[in-house]
């Protein structure tokens, strides 16, 4: 079934490690996404790709890094995790087409301690 | 850039009252207005859209309203059911291809049985 996959769904690290999260879609769209979602659940956008080899910053400044090498493939990496890093990420695809709605990953719960 | 505010930021209502969830946008060249659901611990899930050459878009018992003059827009919830409780975001965008969502703060509604 097409759908994006978000890996892992649970994280909890140490600070200083660094982290990469997964993102694949089997959905066959150009345009990816990758969110922050604090607790009070506003959805910020930090990076998003409209095709391979490219990447964009969202409106909301984050210390990650995102490469999309891979039409399917959108991983976002941090360095040097934080606690103030700790969110939930989700990841979200939508077709190159105008208006068109995003469907979004499970998301991945991330702790820095 | 685009602003969109949400009202209000928490709803309780009585199983069976209808829900009114309304948005504002800023920018005038926005012509695509989805509305997300997501239930708790859950993604995000497109529930209904609207395109600015439609005034009103019913979908069972959900409805959105858009007024493009007043540059607002509404999700209506009639005879609500607990399992409508959930927090539910709406968007704007202008019909570009380089062009992304921007998310209202989202609304937490609470259907008491």
């Amino acid at each position: 079934e097409a759908d994006i996959y978000q890996t892992p769904r649970y994280l909890v690290i140490g600070t200083g490690k660094k982290i990469t999260l997964e993102c694949s879609q089997t959905m066959g769209h150009d345009k990816m996404y990758w969110y922050q979602q604090d607790p009070g659940m506003e959805l910020h956008l930090i990076h998003y790709s409209y095709g391979v080899n490219s990447t964009e910053k969202g409106d909301l400044s984050s210390e990650s890094t995102v490469s999309r090498i891979r039409t399917e493939h959108f991983p976002l990496t941090l360095e040097s995790a934080r606690p103030s890093h700790t969110s939930q990420y989700l990841c979200a695809s939508s077709p190159s087409s105008y208006n068109s709605p995003l469907h979004f990953g499970n998301g991945t719960r991330l702790t820095v301690t | 850039g685009e602003n969109v505010e949400q009202h209000p930021s928490t709803l309780s209502v009585q199983e069976g009252d209808s829900a009114v969830i309304k948005c504002t946008y800023s920018d005038s060249a926005s012509n695509y207005f989805p509305w997300y659901k997501q239930e708790l611990g859950k993604r995000p899930q497109l529930i209904i859209d609207i395109r600015s050459n439609v005034g009103e878009k019913k979908d069972q018992r959900i409805a959105v309203t858009l007024n493009k003059t007043a540059k607002h827009f509404s999700l209506h919830i009639t005879e609500t059911q607990p399992e409508d409780s959930a927090v539910y975001f709406c968007a704007a965008t202008r019909n570009s291809g380089y062009s992304t969502l921007t998310f209202g703060k989202g609304t937490m509604l609470l259907v008491s049985p």
